[in-house]
């Protein structure tokens, strides 16, 4: 699985986007981009993942370079609640195989109010 | 209401004693792991299970084991031959391995061994 690059920390205005970077220039093409973020103390908590093609859900959106070097999590209207340590994960979806997570040390997003 | 329990919250241990961590989830997932973090750092797969009465090593099994005799349970023990067993411990599911399905954590527990 490829390896990300994830500043350490980011400050963002509450109510303003929040724009987080992840770096994954060895991704092959068989690889999707995982977003998790981890609020203190808490277990770990799914927001998002792409292949290609951007995406949106209700959380976030994921915007991934047309090479797939490169992706940016997207928080819209950052909340005081957003503040948490984001992971940028890249995986291979294969069948039968194990569904390991390679977590990094992520970017700890400090949303100011 | 579905979702991965972990209990206890806080465990405190002596050193040298096997210590038990509970994982129960209500998903219907084939798959569970669990994890282990230090302080400032990301989650290390400790082991993994894909059906019942089958799991594998993950990256750092040494000095823990684990059992899957139902499907909605996963219990880790950290043994004493576990070097620095203090951390906080995760455990996750997810509906099967491999896809694109996510992983489901649950609260965690934070274990001290004293």
């Amino acid at each position: 699985d490829a390896k990300t690059t994830q500043p350490p920390s980011m400050d963002c205005a509450e109510g303003r986007a929040a724009n987080l970077p992840c770096n994954h220039s060895t991704i092959s093409g068989n690889e999707y981009v995982y977003w998790y973020r981890q609020i203190h103390s808490q277990g770990p908590q799914y927001i998002i993942h792409g292949l290609k093609n951007n995406e949106t859900n209700e959380m976030a959106s994921l915007i991934i370079t047309e090479d797939r070097k490169s992706s940016t999590l997207i928080l819209p209207h950052a909340t005081l609640r957003d503040t948490a340590v984001y992971y940028c994960i890249v995986r291979v979806a294969r069948g039968g195989a194990t569904n390991k997570l390679i977590f990094g040390t992520g970017t700890l997003l400090a949303v100011q109010p | 209401d579905g979702g991965i329990t972990q209990s206890p919250k806080y465990l405190f241990r002596k050193e040298g004693q096997n210590v038990t961590l509970s994982c129960e989830q209500n998903l219907n997932h084939d798959a569970m792991y669990w994890y282990r973090q230090d302080p400032g750092q990301g989650l290390r797969l400790i082991y993994y299970s894909q059906i019942v009465n089958d799991f594998q090593k993950g990256d750092i099994a040494e000095g823990y084991s684990v059992s899957r005799e139902k499907k909605e349970s996963f219990p880790l023990t950290v043994t004493s031959a576990q070097k620095n067993p203090t951390a906080f411990y995760l455990c996750a599911s997810s509906p099967r391995t491999g896809g694109t399905n996510e992983q489901f954590f649950g609260p965690g527990t934070r274990l001290t061994v004293l």
